[in-house]
């Protein structure tokens, strides 16, 4: 297993140009989530997913968009890029049951500079 | 909005010796899932522990254990027998669906 991988690791973009961030998790986890670590500061929820078809936002979610058309993937989309999104972005997958939440499992991160 | 405080940002502590990591959090939840995470140099976020709001007993893993107070939203680790490789941020988070993390505290085990 490969578990969760994300790309690009880096990438600089203009400000106003806009890109995806790819995440994809072969361990067949019904939870998705993305999130952003801004310099010495935790992680902020930027949007999550249940499952297929199904996405809400968490605490960060301006400036950002998601879809969730497989199980595996969950892409995080960037519009009109800001140096406020300059930051770190992590994807995790977890699998719950409602009931029961187990650990998320994270990607090794994406390092995305607006200039 | 639950939120997660980590009123800690740096600590230091002597190898072999054992320091406590605070975490206190806020919520109107009775069911949820606590965490500490371990983010070395690498970036890579690594599960410490993981304790579940309805039990009581508190959890271990080996060297790490949690002090976990329900009452008064407390959550603490402890690390016994401290070791170099422990050097890293932790970070506190509360899951009820919605993972909300702490700000973290950087541990460094001091040879």
């Amino acid at each position: 297993n490969a578990g969760v991988t994300q790309t690009p690791k880096f990438r600089i973009l203009k400000i106003g140009q806009s890109m995806t961030l790819q995440c994809t998790q072969d361990m067949n986890h019904n939870y998705m989530y993305w999130y952003r670590q801004d310099p010495g500061m935790g992680l902020k929820l930027i949007y999550y997913s249940v499952g297929a078809g199904i996405t809400d936002k968490g605490e960060v979610p301006n400036g950002y968009n998601v879809s969730r058309s497989t199980t595996e993937d969950f892409p995080l989309r960037l519009e009109l890029a800001a140096p406020s999104q300059t930051s770190v972005y992590f994807c995790a997958s977890s699998y719950s049951t409602g009931f029961v939440s187990y650990e998320q499992y994270f990607g090794p991160g994406t390092r995305l500079t607006v200039t | 909005a639950q939120t997660v405080t980590q009123s800690q940002p740096e600590m230091s502590v002597q190898e072999a010796e054992t320091v406590t990591l605070s975490c206190t959090y806020d919520t109107s939840e009775s069911n949820y899932y606590l965490f500490w995470y371990k983010q070395p140099p690498s970036r890579q976020m690594i599960l410490v522990i993981r304790q579940e709001a309805y039990k009581q007993q508190n959890a271990t893993e080996n060297r790490f254990s949690v002090n976990f107070q329900k009452a008064a939203k407390s959550f603490s680790l402890k690390i016994s027998d401290s070791q170099l490789g422990d050097t890293a941020m932790y970070f506190c988070a509360f899951n009820n669906n919605d993972m909300r993390f702490g700000a973290g505290t950087r541990l460094t085990v001091k040879p």
